[in-house]
């Protein structure tokens, strides 16, 4: 069973468009994760929710949207995508109010291309 | 300016020898220190996490040190076979936040 699981796992666009990925766990985790990995390998943290809640909101464009419909489930939303928003979008989540002191568990995965 | 820096070359070893691995960082005061390990095309997964009154932890052929003088972390893996293959990452959190702050990862390659 796939703890924490990202679809697609490929996604190939047009700048300007609008895209959606969605993550699910399955472990029972109050919070959960949206990071970014660039060609460089950083992983960024762009949000995280608690219970449905925003915790973290990086200084990401606001054409990131983040939506948590329940504690199993966060998605993001990008509009007018652009050529820089290319990279691998990793879902993860842990245990707790998400302070740092928690194990994270990652997903696989959304390798976002745009072209 | 808050730095997390591990090596940036691969480390390629024998097997059978043990690999280590090195994070330091500066202007930061972590509470927490975790490693991770991701293959390539796939998400990180949790190794292990130590805490800053800690000075070692062990799992299996695993272990890692903290040293909040030094502001730096080892990462050690005994008779490490090809399976050891893999980019590890190491990742601080402090006791204020919720973020966890990702290095950018050294490949290590295990030659049978």
């Amino acid at each position: 069973d796939t703890a924490v699981s990202q679809t697609p796992k490929y996604l190939v666009t047009q700048m300007g468009n609008d895209k959606s990925i969605k993550c699910e766990q399955n472990l029972g985790h109050d919070t959960m994760y949206w990071y970014k990995q660039d060609s460089k390998k950083f992983l960024k943290i762009m949000f995280s929710y608690n219970n449905k809640e925003l915790i973290i909101n990086e200084t990401v464009p606001n054409r990131f949207s983040p939506k948590s419909p329940d504690k199993a489930h966060l998605n993001l939303h990008i509009n007018s995508l652009e050529l820089g928003d290319s990279a691998v979008y990793f879902c993860a989540s842990s245990q707790g109010t998400g302070v740092s002191n928690q194990p994270q568990h990652f997903g696989d995965g959304t390798r976002l291309s745009i072209l | 300016s808050q730095k997390i820096e591990q090596n940036s070359e691969a480390l390629n070893i024998q097997e059978g020898k043990t690999a280590t691995l090195t994070c330091n960082y500066t202007n930061y005061s972590p509470a927490y220190l975790q490693w991770y390990r991701q293959d390539p095309g796939r998400g990180p997964v949790f190794l292990l996490l130590i805490r800053e009154n800690e000075k070692e932890k062990r799992k299996e052929r695993l272990k890692v040190t903290f040293d909040t003088t030094l502001k730096q972390s080892l990462f050690h893996i005994t008779a490490s076979q090809p399976a050891d293959s893999a980019t590890y990452l190491c990742a601080l959190g402090t006791r204020s936040s919720y973020k966890l702050i990702f290095g950018s990862g050294t490949r290590l390659l295990v030659r049978p």
